[in-house]
């Protein structure tokens, strides 16, 4: 089965501009995660959607939002962008969302803001 | 609040020699440890879980509960396990939050 697809893979913009990434996850999965990944922080967790809920968010600011839909793909928005956001953002997708579940990892999308 | 620690930014190894990356956790519950593996240009996978107490490519990790510790180890490195490995841990509970280490680069010598 087709794997966790996120899109664009690659965004420029610059600051003060405002970004929408796409998550489409496995078939069947109704949990998706979103991350950020960069050289200094490593990973960190940005929010959890399970069903169309936000189940869960990180220690992020309120710049940072995002939403499923019912069909379990998710959107992550990221508004008046700064440097710093500049990153790999990664979503991850499961079955239950709960428990020991496999997360299953996207490429990713690099924005790089500037 | 629950953190994950990888020591070690880098390893290197030769081929065939042991190999050990670090892993230690704070959490006030019981937590859940898994591995996570990137290869070059791949998309981070999961590779073990403590739960399933599974061999992977010959890695092996054990949840050491008085030392919280989760390491993870190979006893005869291959040059194809050169990654960056991750360890995490999900809390107990209805949310799922990963929390990551910061990785360890290996890097398995010819």
């Amino acid at each position: 089965k087709a794997g966790v697809t996120q899109t664009p893979r690659y965004l420029i913009k610059t600051r003060g501009q405002q970004v929408t990434l796409s998550c489409s996850p496995i078939s069947g999965h109704r949990s998706v995660s979103w991350y950020q990944q960069t050289p200094g922080q490593g990973l960190q967790f940005l929010f959890e959607y399970f069903s169309e809920t936000q189940r869960n968010k990180g220690n992020f600011p309120g710049r940072f939002s995002g939403r499923q839909f019912s069909n379990s793909r998710s959107e992550m928005n990221v508004s008046t962008l700064e440097l710093g956001d500049s990153a790999l953002y990664l979503c991850a997708s499961s079955s239950s969302g709960t428990g020991n579940t496999e997360a299953f990892f996207g490429q990713g999308t690099r924005l790089t803001v500037v | 609040a629950q953190r994950v620690t990888q020591p070690e930014k880098l390893l290197s190894v030769f081929k065939g020699a042991p190999v050990e990356l670090k892993c230690n956790y704070s959490y006030s519950g019981s937590p859940e440890l898994f591995w996570y593996v990137q290869y070059s240009r791949q998309r981070l996978q999961l590779l073990l879980r403590h739960i399933s107490r599974e061999s992977i490519k010959g890695f092996t990790a054990d949840l050491n509960k008085g030392e919280t510790s989760f390491h993870l180890k190979k006893p005869f490195a291959q040059e194809e396990d050169s990654a960056m490995y991750y360890c995490a841990l999900i809390s107990s509970g209805s949310a799922r939050q990963l929390t990551f280490g910061s990785g360890t680069q290996l890097t398995v010598l010819p």
